[in-house]
């Protein structure tokens, strides 16, 4: 069974302390890895798409990688503005499938 | 941008009355989906429709039905209204190939 699992659950940062969060996966044909955002009251917003092993994305102060059996958000030096729930999903099989949505790491970051 | 809207935010309705969400995208998408959303569950997806017409059950679709009779828009109805279906629901919709973009929910309490 396809299955997507993100660690940890929560996690809290200072303002300026990296870190990482997980999302590993089991699934039969990956077709892509999504990392998305997610704000209090609001819908998840895109960030990044990974097809492949050894695929990188950056966008201002995060980092996706990608492995063959997981991806790593990279968070450096965060503000408190980073503070959300960041979803990994992937999608599996034949094209056009729907996503495979993981629970979530709800971030917060003080000053 | 991509805009993907939901008609309503917020919405109480009753224990067995029907009910409609609503969802428009503006962006010649093929592909739509409904999820819902709960904590400690994260998303789960009801429905998604491949094109005009058609559509396909996801992973929890019993007491739910869909209607796509045009390409911008795809209407989620709960036949029966029932508590468990108390929930923050989400639309999606992209093209085939690319990530899926999200609307901002209407959270459903049925009472």
């Amino acid at each position: 069974e396809d299955q997507v699992t993100q660690s940890p659950e929560a996690l809290r940062l200072q303002e300026g302390e990296s870190s990482s969060l997980n999302c590993s996966y089991t699934v039969s044909g990956l077709r892509g890895l999504f990392w998305y955002r997610q704000d209090p009251g609001k819908g998840p917003e895109f960030l990044f798409t990974l097809y492949s092993a050894g695929e990188e994305k950056e966008k201002e102060r995060l980092k996706a990688t990608l492995t063959k059996k997981e991806s790593f958000l990279h968070i450096t030096a965060p503000k408190p503005e980073d503070s959300a729930t960041y979803l990994c999903a992937v999608q599996a099989g034949q094209a056009g499938t729907a996503l495979i949505f993981g629970k979530g790491t709800t971030l917060s970051v003080s000053s | 941008d991509v805009k993907v809207t939901q008609s309503s935010r917020y919405l109480v309705k009753r224990t067995g009355e029907k009910v409609f969400l609503e969802c428009v995208q503006d962006m010649d998408h093929e592909n739509m989906f409904w999820y819902r959303q709960d904590p400690g569950l994260g998303l789960r997806l009801i429905y998604f429709s491949y094109d005009v017409k058609m559509k396909e059950k996801g992973d929890i679709p019993e007491g739910y039905s869909v209607s796509r009779e045009k390409k911008e828009r795809f209407s989620l109805i709960l036949e029966s209204a029932s508590t468990n279906q108390t929930s923050m629901y989400l639309c999606a919709s992209r093209q085939q190939g690319q990530p899926q973009h999200f609307g901002d929910g209407t959270r459903l309490s049925i009472l």
